[in-house]
């Protein structure tokens, strides 16, 4: 089944402690992204990666960090947590070329973040 | 200035009835991708809809449709024949091209069927 898988779904934890949220595509997509979703904010893009080793800055990428090293893994890291990254946080991919905007992202499940 | 407008926080529309969600948009790039995104209490985001900057048609989908109207910079999502399951936030998003395909999304619209 075509799928992105987020990992963990739900995590609490305290400031300042490192954590990693893992995101995985098994489509062989190209273009990952991941976003964090506020209350009367909508979704804002932290970064995304139109290929291995390419990433980018969205919108948000402060305090976040990203790296992809494999096609299908797109892990997002936050070395040091603070309350204000309390959030739901999206992973998402598409076979999105560079030249090509007409293809929709498939998103992860979504992983609930609480920074105490 | 705001890449994805969306102006409705809430909107109610009776069961069947037809129901329209506004989107405006932002953006100087003469190719870009216009998409709107279900996201029922449950969570998940659901890909309804998509249309290009160069399409020539508005874009359907079985009950759902865009409402393209490009010198206006909007991209309205009609939805017909509501029916409960209808009832979800509606995120409206663009990626432009040329500007590193990032995309945007606006705030949302929630949407409540009534029967």
């Amino acid at each position: 089944e075509a799928q992105v898988t987020q990992n963990p779904r739900y995590l609490i934890t305290v400031t300042g402690k490192k954590l990693t949220v893992t995101c995985s595509q098994n489509m062989n997509h190209e273009y990952m992204s991941w976003y964090r979703q506020d209350p009367g904010l909508g979704l804002r893009q932290i970064y995304y990666s139109m290929n291995v080793e390419v990433t980018d800055k969205g919108d948000v990428p402060e305090g976040y960090k990203v790296s992809r090293k494999e096609k299908r893994n797109f892990p997002l890291i936050l070395e040091s947590p603070s309350p204000n990254q309390t959030s739901l946080y999206f992973c998402a991919s598409s076979s999105q070329t560079a030249r090509y905007s007409n293809q929709p992202q498939h998103f992860g499940d979504g992983t609930r973040l609480s920074i105490l | 200035a705001q890449k994805i407008t969306q102006t409705q926080p809430g909107m109610f529309v009776q069961e069947k009835e037809a129901v329209t969600l506004d989107c405006t948009y932002d953006t100087s790039d003469p190719s870009y991708g216009l998409f709107w995104y279900k996201q029922p209490s449950s969570g998940e985001m659901i890909f309804l809809i998509y249309q290009g900057s160069y399409d020539q048609q508005n874009a359907t989908e079985g009950r759902y449709s865009l409402n393209f109207q490009k010198a206006r910079k909007s991209a309205n999502l009609v939805i017909s024949a509501s029916q409960l399951g209808d009832s979800a936030m509606y995120f409206c998003a663009m990626r432009e091209v040329q500007h590193d395909n990032q995309f945007y999304f606006g705030t949302g619209t929630s949407l409540t069927v009534i029967p």
